[in-house]
């Protein structure tokens, strides 16, 4: 139990395309979702948090215009980067939260490889 | 301001023994402390937690030493096995962003195991 998964696990778009990524969670139902972004042997970063039904809190230094989440129920979260330009090509990695597990357990999806051209 | 540290980037240990990735933090109002597992091109895999009122969780052959005073943890790997190879993330809870309780995470450091 407890499987996130993400679709897709890899896209190359042109700079200035949008792209949607989807985050869901399988077989539990998650209010809160994270989404994380990682640079190469750098640490994850948290992005925003994301939960269900209501608007999404970005962590300082994201534009939250740039990097649209819609929770839209409990096993989905989507994030879309609006007008995506080559600094944005990364590791994009979202989490949900098993509320029914211990204490903050959360569990990652696959990742989804961003390239920008 | 990184508030999880992970000091060494990588670690080198022979099959069978003893691997012991470190871990320390600053704030101290992380009361709950994770270690995940992961290989390229994947997500984090949830190894292990500690709550920060115990000093020690086991769970086969992973197990977690939390200092507070120390403000330091520890993943213990015994034996290790060449399928632990991987990159291991240090994370810590306890800070609330909205409501909700967020992870911190450690830069990793990148475990190989030689046969």
């Amino acid at each position: 139990g407890a499987v996130v998964s993400q679709h897709p696990s890899r896209v190359i778009c042109k700079s200035g395309t949008s792209v949607k990524i989807e985050c869901r969670s399988l077989d539990f139902q998650a209010t809160t979702m994270f989404w994380y972004r990682q640079f190469p042997k750098q640490s994850l970063m948290l992005m925003a948090t994301s939960n269900e039904g209501s608007k999404a809190t970005y962590e300082q230094g994201v534009e939250k215009d740039k990097f649209l989440i819609n929770h839209a129920s409990l096993t989905l979260s989507t994030l879309t980067v609006t007008s995506a330009h080559p600094e944005d090509s990364s590791f994009y990695i979202c989490s949900a939260r098993h509320g029914g597990r211990a204490h903050n357990e959360q569990f990652f999806g696959p990742g989804t490889r961003l390239t920008v051209l | 301001d990184q508030q999880v540290k992970q000091n060494s980037p990588s670690l080198s240990v022979q099959e069978g023994r003893i691997s012991i990735l470190n871990c320390d933090y600053t704030n101290s109002m992380f009361d709950y402390f994770l270690w995940y597992k992961k290989y390229p091109a994947e997500g984090p895999t949830f190894l292990i937690s500690i709550s920060s009122i115990k000093d020690k969780n086991e769970d086969g052959r992973f197990t977690v030493f939390l200092n507070k005073s120390a403000k330091h943890l520890s993943l213990h790997i015994v034996p290790s096995q060449p399928g632990d190879s991987a990159v291991y993330f240090c994370a810590a809870s306890g800070e609330t962003q909205g409501g909700s309780e967020k992870l911190v995470f450690g830069k990793g450091t990148k475990l190989t195991v030689n046969p």
